[in-house]
Protein backbone atom coordinates (compact mmCIF):
# COMPACT_ATOMS: atom_id res chain seq x y z
CA UNK A 1 0.00 0.00 0.00
CA UNK A 2 1.22 3.39 -0.67
CA UNK A 3 3.09 5.67 2.01
CA UNK A 4 1.83 8.44 0.45
CA UNK A 5 -1.43 10.44 0.75
CA UNK A 6 -3.64 13.17 -0.99
CA UNK A 7 -6.35 14.84 0.48
CA UNK A 8 -9.07 15.08 -0.80
CA UNK A 9 -9.54 12.75 -2.91
CA UNK A 10 -12.28 14.47 -5.21
CA UNK A 11 -13.28 18.04 -5.15
CA UNK A 12 -16.17 20.01 -6.51
CA UNK A 13 -15.42 24.15 -5.80
CA UNK A 14 -16.75 27.45 -7.40
CA UNK A 15 -14.68 29.52 -9.22
CA UNK A 16 -12.75 32.03 -7.01
CA UNK A 17 -12.09 30.05 -3.79
CA UNK A 18 -9.03 29.32 -2.60
CA UNK A 19 -8.09 26.06 -2.07
CA UNK A 20 -5.28 23.29 -1.23
CA UNK A 21 -4.62 20.21 -1.90
CA UNK A 22 -2.51 18.23 0.52
CA UNK A 23 0.08 16.09 -0.08
CA UNK A 24 1.88 13.99 2.63
CA UNK A 25 4.42 11.26 2.53
CA UNK A 26 5.80 8.80 6.00
CA UNK A 27 9.26 7.48 3.59
CA UNK A 28 11.11 10.48 4.48
CA UNK A 29 11.68 11.16 0.96
CA UNK A 30 13.33 14.13 0.00
CA UNK A 31 11.97 14.56 -3.44
CA UNK A 32 8.83 15.39 -3.80
CA UNK A 33 6.59 16.38 -7.16
CA UNK A 34 2.99 17.11 -8.32
CA UNK A 35 1.65 15.91 -11.29
CA UNK A 36 -1.58 17.21 -13.52
CA UNK A 37 -2.99 14.28 -15.27
CA UNK A 38 -5.33 16.18 -17.93
CA UNK A 39 -8.58 13.88 -19.62
CA UNK A 40 -6.31 13.23 -22.42
CA UNK A 41 -4.06 10.78 -19.45
CA UNK A 42 -1.02 12.94 -20.08
CA UNK A 43 1.14 13.73 -17.16
CA UNK A 44 2.50 16.80 -16.74
CA UNK A 45 4.97 18.00 -14.17
CA UNK A 46 3.85 21.13 -12.10
CA UNK A 47 5.89 21.56 -9.18
CA UNK A 48 9.10 19.82 -7.47
CA UNK A 49 10.99 20.07 -4.51
CA UNK A 50 14.30 18.27 -3.68
CA UNK A 51 14.24 19.15 0.28
CA UNK A 52 13.06 21.49 2.66
CA UNK A 53 12.31 24.99 1.70
CA UNK A 54 13.62 24.34 -2.04
CA UNK A 55 10.86 24.40 -4.55
CA UNK A 56 10.93 24.43 -8.34
CA UNK A 57 8.28 24.91 -11.32
CA UNK A 58 8.11 21.97 -13.56
CA UNK A 59 7.82 21.90 -17.21
CA UNK A 60 3.74 22.66 -17.20
CA UNK A 61 3.53 26.61 -16.53
CA UNK A 62 0.53 26.72 -13.26
CA UNK A 63 -0.85 29.10 -11.23
CA UNK A 64 -0.74 27.14 -8.35
CA UNK A 65 2.15 27.34 -5.93
CA UNK A 66 3.39 24.99 -3.43
CA UNK A 67 5.77 25.32 -0.38
CA UNK A 68 7.60 22.64 1.13
CA UNK A 69 8.15 23.54 5.24
CA UNK A 70 8.66 19.89 6.36
CA UNK A 71 9.76 16.97 4.40
CA UNK A 72 6.68 14.78 5.02
CA UNK A 73 4.07 17.72 4.19
CA UNK A 74 3.52 19.04 0.31
CA UNK A 75 1.15 21.41 -0.44
CA UNK A 76 -0.38 22.93 -3.49
CA UNK A 77 -2.48 25.62 -3.26
CA UNK A 78 -4.95 27.40 -6.01
CA UNK A 79 -5.50 31.44 -4.81
CA UNK A 80 -8.33 31.39 -7.04
CA UNK A 81 -9.69 28.39 -8.24
CA UNK A 82 -10.98 28.31 -12.68
CA UNK A 83 -12.72 26.04 -14.06
CA UNK A 84 -9.47 25.83 -16.06
CA UNK A 85 -8.17 24.05 -13.06
CA UNK A 86 -10.24 21.26 -13.76
CA UNK A 87 -8.07 18.21 -13.16
CA UNK A 88 -6.29 15.23 -11.49
CA UNK A 89 -3.77 16.32 -9.76
CA UNK A 90 -1.16 13.59 -8.76
CA UNK A 91 1.60 13.97 -5.82
CA UNK A 92 4.46 11.78 -5.95
CA UNK A 93 7.81 11.31 -3.93
CA UNK A 94 11.33 9.63 -4.66
CA UNK A 95 14.89 8.98 -2.72
CA UNK A 96 17.49 11.90 -2.92
CA UNK A 97 20.64 10.77 -4.18
CA UNK A 98 19.31 8.06 -6.04
CA UNK A 99 18.58 8.98 -9.91
CA UNK A 100 17.10 5.26 -10.33
CA UNK A 101 14.60 5.06 -7.54
CA UNK A 102 10.98 5.10 -8.68
CA UNK A 103 8.94 7.54 -7.94
CA UNK A 104 5.60 6.62 -5.13
CA UNK A 105 2.63 8.21 -5.92
CA UNK A 106 -0.47 9.02 -3.92
CA UNK A 107 -3.79 8.24 -5.35
CA UNK A 108 -4.40 11.33 -6.43
CA UNK A 109 -6.83 14.76 -6.04
CA UNK A 110 -9.69 15.37 -8.50
CA UNK A 111 -10.28 18.66 -8.88
CA UNK A 112 -13.72 20.17 -10.46
CA UNK A 113 -14.06 23.87 -10.85
CA UNK A 114 -17.46 24.98 -11.39
CA UNK B 1 15.93 16.85 -25.26
CA UNK B 2 14.65 13.71 -24.16
CA UNK B 3 11.83 12.49 -24.74
CA UNK B 4 9.79 9.17 -24.74
CA UNK B 5 7.16 8.11 -26.85
CA UNK B 6 4.04 5.70 -26.52
CA UNK B 7 3.22 5.22 -30.45
CA UNK B 8 -0.51 3.29 -29.26
CA UNK B 9 -3.16 5.11 -27.38
CA UNK B 10 -4.83 1.46 -26.89
CA UNK B 11 -4.08 -2.13 -27.02
CA UNK B 12 -6.58 -4.87 -27.06
CA UNK B 13 -5.71 -8.54 -26.42
CA UNK B 14 -7.62 -11.95 -25.34
CA UNK B 15 -7.17 -13.06 -22.11
CA UNK B 16 -4.40 -15.38 -22.33
CA UNK B 17 -2.40 -14.18 -24.99
CA UNK B 18 0.72 -12.68 -24.74
CA UNK B 19 0.79 -8.52 -25.11
CA UNK B 20 3.42 -5.92 -25.74
CA UNK B 21 3.05 -2.38 -25.08
CA UNK B 22 5.47 0.00 -27.22
CA UNK B 23 7.44 2.52 -25.83
CA UNK B 24 10.59 3.91 -27.82
CA UNK B 25 12.72 6.99 -25.80
CA UNK B 26 15.56 9.53 -26.97
CA UNK B 27 18.43 10.19 -24.50
CA UNK B 28 21.80 11.44 -24.12
CA UNK B 29 23.99 9.44 -22.35
CA UNK B 30 22.79 6.36 -20.78
CA UNK B 31 18.97 5.68 -20.53
CA UNK B 32 17.45 5.35 -17.12
CA UNK B 33 13.63 3.94 -18.00
CA UNK B 34 10.76 3.14 -16.06
CA UNK B 35 7.00 1.00 -16.55
CA UNK B 36 4.08 2.38 -14.18
CA UNK B 37 0.91 1.37 -14.34
CA UNK B 38 -2.61 3.40 -13.44
CA UNK B 39 -5.47 1.67 -12.65
CA UNK B 40 -8.87 3.71 -12.38
CA UNK B 41 -9.09 6.78 -9.95
CA UNK B 42 -5.57 5.82 -8.39
CA UNK B 43 -2.14 7.17 -8.67
CA UNK B 44 0.50 5.49 -10.67
CA UNK B 45 1.93 2.03 -9.64
CA UNK B 46 6.03 1.16 -10.46
CA UNK B 47 5.92 -1.56 -12.24
CA UNK B 48 9.48 -2.57 -13.57
CA UNK B 49 13.16 -0.20 -14.34
CA UNK B 50 15.64 -0.85 -16.56
CA UNK B 51 18.86 0.91 -15.35
CA UNK B 52 22.08 -1.38 -16.63
CA UNK B 53 22.66 -5.02 -16.91
CA UNK B 54 20.56 -7.87 -18.57
CA UNK B 55 18.23 -6.11 -21.37
CA UNK B 56 15.20 -8.43 -20.22
CA UNK B 57 14.11 -7.26 -17.14
CA UNK B 58 11.45 -8.50 -14.53
CA UNK B 59 9.12 -6.99 -12.85
CA UNK B 60 5.93 -6.93 -10.82
CA UNK B 61 2.40 -8.84 -11.65
CA UNK B 62 4.56 -11.09 -14.00
CA UNK B 63 5.21 -8.27 -16.27
CA UNK B 64 8.76 -7.69 -17.92
CA UNK B 65 10.57 -5.40 -20.29
CA UNK B 66 12.95 -5.81 -22.81
CA UNK B 67 15.53 -2.83 -23.60
CA UNK B 68 16.87 -3.00 -27.25
CA UNK B 69 19.26 0.08 -27.02
CA UNK B 70 19.96 -0.38 -31.24
CA UNK B 71 16.13 0.28 -31.78
CA UNK B 72 16.26 2.76 -28.87
CA UNK B 73 12.97 0.79 -27.50
CA UNK B 74 11.97 -0.59 -24.19
CA UNK B 75 8.56 -2.71 -24.83
CA UNK B 76 6.81 -3.84 -21.89
CA UNK B 77 6.04 -7.65 -22.29
CA UNK B 78 3.95 -10.22 -20.55
CA UNK B 79 3.49 -13.60 -21.88
CA UNK B 80 -0.39 -14.43 -21.02
CA UNK B 81 -2.65 -11.57 -20.04
CA UNK B 82 -5.44 -11.33 -17.45
CA UNK B 83 -8.16 -8.93 -17.66
CA UNK B 84 -7.22 -7.50 -14.40
CA UNK B 85 -4.32 -6.22 -16.55
CA UNK B 86 -6.52 -4.00 -18.25
CA UNK B 87 -5.16 -0.53 -16.91
CA UNK B 88 -3.37 2.98 -18.45
CA UNK B 89 0.55 2.17 -18.79
CA UNK B 90 3.02 4.66 -18.99
CA UNK B 91 6.89 4.75 -20.16
CA UNK B 92 9.06 6.93 -18.44
CA UNK B 93 13.07 7.98 -18.97
CA UNK B 94 14.93 9.75 -16.94
CA UNK B 95 16.20 12.66 -18.21
CA UNK B 96 20.14 12.72 -17.10
CA UNK B 97 20.37 16.56 -16.96
CA UNK B 98 17.92 17.37 -14.31
CA UNK B 99 17.04 13.76 -12.93
CA UNK B 100 13.16 14.65 -13.47
CA UNK B 101 11.15 11.71 -15.11
CA UNK B 102 9.36 12.36 -18.61
CA UNK B 103 6.49 10.20 -18.94
CA UNK B 104 5.03 8.81 -22.60
CA UNK B 105 1.69 9.81 -23.54
CA UNK B 106 -0.15 6.22 -22.24
CA UNK B 107 -1.19 3.47 -23.35
CA UNK B 108 -4.82 2.32 -22.77
CA UNK B 109 -4.38 -1.91 -22.12
CA UNK B 110 -7.80 -3.30 -22.71
CA UNK B 111 -7.95 -7.69 -22.08
CA UNK B 112 -11.24 -9.05 -23.46
CA UNK B 113 -12.19 -12.31 -21.70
Amino acid sequence: EADIYQTPRYLVIGTGKKITLECSQTMGHDKMYWYQQDPGMELHLIHYSYGVNSTEKGDLSSESTVSRIRTEHFPLTLESARPSHTSQYLCASSEKGHDNSPLHFGNGTRLTVT
Amino acid sequence: AQSVAQPEDQVNVAEGNPLTVKCTYSVSGNPYLFWYVQYPNRGLQFLLKYITGDNLVKGSYGFEAEFNKSQTSFHLKKPSALVSDSALYFCAVRDGNTGKLIFGQGTTLQVKP
